[in-house]
């Protein structure tokens, strides 16, 4: 197929500040759920991951929200780098064997 | 890191040809996974494998195919390519010992059907 011209929901902030990822999931039965990070060239990389009995998860530089009554979960990245440019894919496990990925969400950092 | 590897990185090849991707993974993980991805888009998952002779399609319909003959290789094959098939092919294995499904992820194959 043909490339046309995608718009990702972009997400620009400057080198240093936070930056949150949003992520809206669908089904309500899932109870496990990834961030992904993908650069250029490359495949998705593990980031954090959060089960449907937590709320809050804290890694290097960044935390995973869970909020289920409204199926929403976010990705915040503090004082964010250069290198923490890429996309960004959360995803979710419905009890199957299978991943289920969003659409992505570019995060650009400048200077 | 993650120690799975995926060949060709890019391939650009006429319509009609018959390709084959490479993946292989070091990590003995029983199952494996073949996501495609257009530019700046979801992965859709199109094949996995719980293991040996275990294949299985995924959600998107592909035309490919793909054989698991040992635990740590799980190539994907396009009997006759076309210009539609035009994508980037990402292999994947997990571990059976995740309660969930971590998935590891190789670099992508680019495909480019003229």
């Amino acid at each position: 197929g043909e490339s046309v011209g995608l718009h990702l929901p972009t997400l620009s902030v400057q080198e240093g500040d936070n930056s949150i990822i949003n992520c809206a999931y669908s089904n309500s039965a899932s109870d496990y759920f990834i961030w992904y990070k993908q650069e250029s060239g490359k495949g998705p990389q593990f980031i954090i991951d959060i089960r449907s009995n937590m709320d809050k998860r804290q890694g290097q530089r960044v935390t995973v929200l869970l909020n289920k009554t409204v199926k929403h979960l976010s990705l915040q990245i503090a004082a964010t780098q250069p290198g923490d440019s890429a996309v960004y894919f959360c995803a979710e496990n419905n009890n199957t064997d299978k991943l289920i990925f969003g659409t992505g969400t570019r995060l650009q950092v400048f200077p | 890191e993650a120690d799975i590897y995926q060949t060709p990185r890019y391939l650009v090849i006429g319509t009609g040809k018959k390709i084959t991707l490479e993946c292989s993974q070091t990590m003995g993980h029983d199952k494996m996974y073949w996501y495609q991805q257009d530019p700046g888009m979801e992965l859709h998952l199109i094949h996995y494998s719980y293991g040996v002779n275990s294949t299985e399609k995924g959600d998107l319909s592909s035309e490919s195919t793909v054989s698991r003959i040992r635990t740590e290789h799980f190539p994907l094959t396009l009997e006759s390519a076309r210009p539609s098939h035009t994508s980037q092919y990402l292999c994947a294995s997990s571990d059976p010992g995740h309660l969930h499904e971590k998935l590891f992820f190789g670099s992508g194959t680019q495909l480019s059907v003229l």
